[in-house]
């Protein structure tokens, strides 16, 4: 149990483009997930935290206008990398909370902007 | 006070030695310690946690040890194998709806066969 998947696993895209990534808890409903940028060798860096029905919270420098999040249902949450810049390349990550404490991952997206 | 310190670095263990990763936390009022592996271009996943009522913690090879008095908390990984080369990240939180996991930054761990 407390499966997340996330889509696609991998995405290249061009310079200026847009790039929308689904995170889904697929056995159990979800009210908080977050979002995870994380760079070669170091730990997590947390985005957002985004809450089923409401406007997500942004961490201190993240541009909520670059990278969009909508939590559109108790098992969807997705990120929206808006005109992706090279300096963007990384691997997302999204989890999803069950109950009070407990966050499960997703495999990631690794994100490659040419 | 929101940070969590992890040690060491890197970690080189022989086959069926123990390895141990040391995670130390400012927060008194965190109250939810997990401990996540990650392999090369995966995501984490939840291995183990503990909460502040008990001092030890065992599932299969994996223990976690915790020290309130102390605010530590260790990952013990009795006789580990090559398949459990990986990341590890210690992390705490303070429950609730918004909690947020505050990671340590990770222990790249070697086993030798």
């Amino acid at each position: 149990g407390a499966v997340v998947s996330q889509h696609p696993s991998r995405v290249i895209c061009k310079s200026g483009t847009s790039v929308k990534i689904e995170c889904r808890s697929l056995d159990f409903q979800a009210t908080t997930m977050f979002w995870y940028r994380q760079f070669p060798k170091q730990s997590l860096m947390l985005m957002a935290t985004s809450n089923e029905g409401s406007k997500a919270t942004y961490e201190q420098g993240v541009e909520k206008d670059k990278f969009l999040i909508n939590h559109a249902s108790l098992t969807l949450s997705t990120l929206t990398v808006t005109s992706a810049h090279p300096e963007d390349s990384s691997f997302y990550i999204c989890s999803a909370k069950l109950g009070t404490d407990t966050q499960y991952f997703g495999p990631g997206t690794r994100l490659t902007v040419l | 006070q929101q940070q969590v310190k992890q040690s060491p670095q890197s970690l080189i263990v022989q086959k069926g030695g123990i390895s141990i990763i040391n995670c130390a936390y400012e927060n008194t009022a965190f109250d939810y310690f997990p401990w996540y592996q990650q392999f090369p271009g995966k995501g984490p996943a939840l291995l183990i946690a503990i909460r502040p009522d008990v001092s030890e913690k065992k599932e299969g090879r994996f223990t976690i040890s915790f020290n309130k008095s102390a605010k530590q908390f260790s990952l013990h990984i009795m006789d580990s194998q090559p398949g459990d080369s990986a990341t590890y990240f210690c992390a705490a939180t303070k429950g609730g709806s918004q909690g947020n996991l505050i990671f340590g930054k990770g222990t790249k761990l070697s086993v030798k066969p």
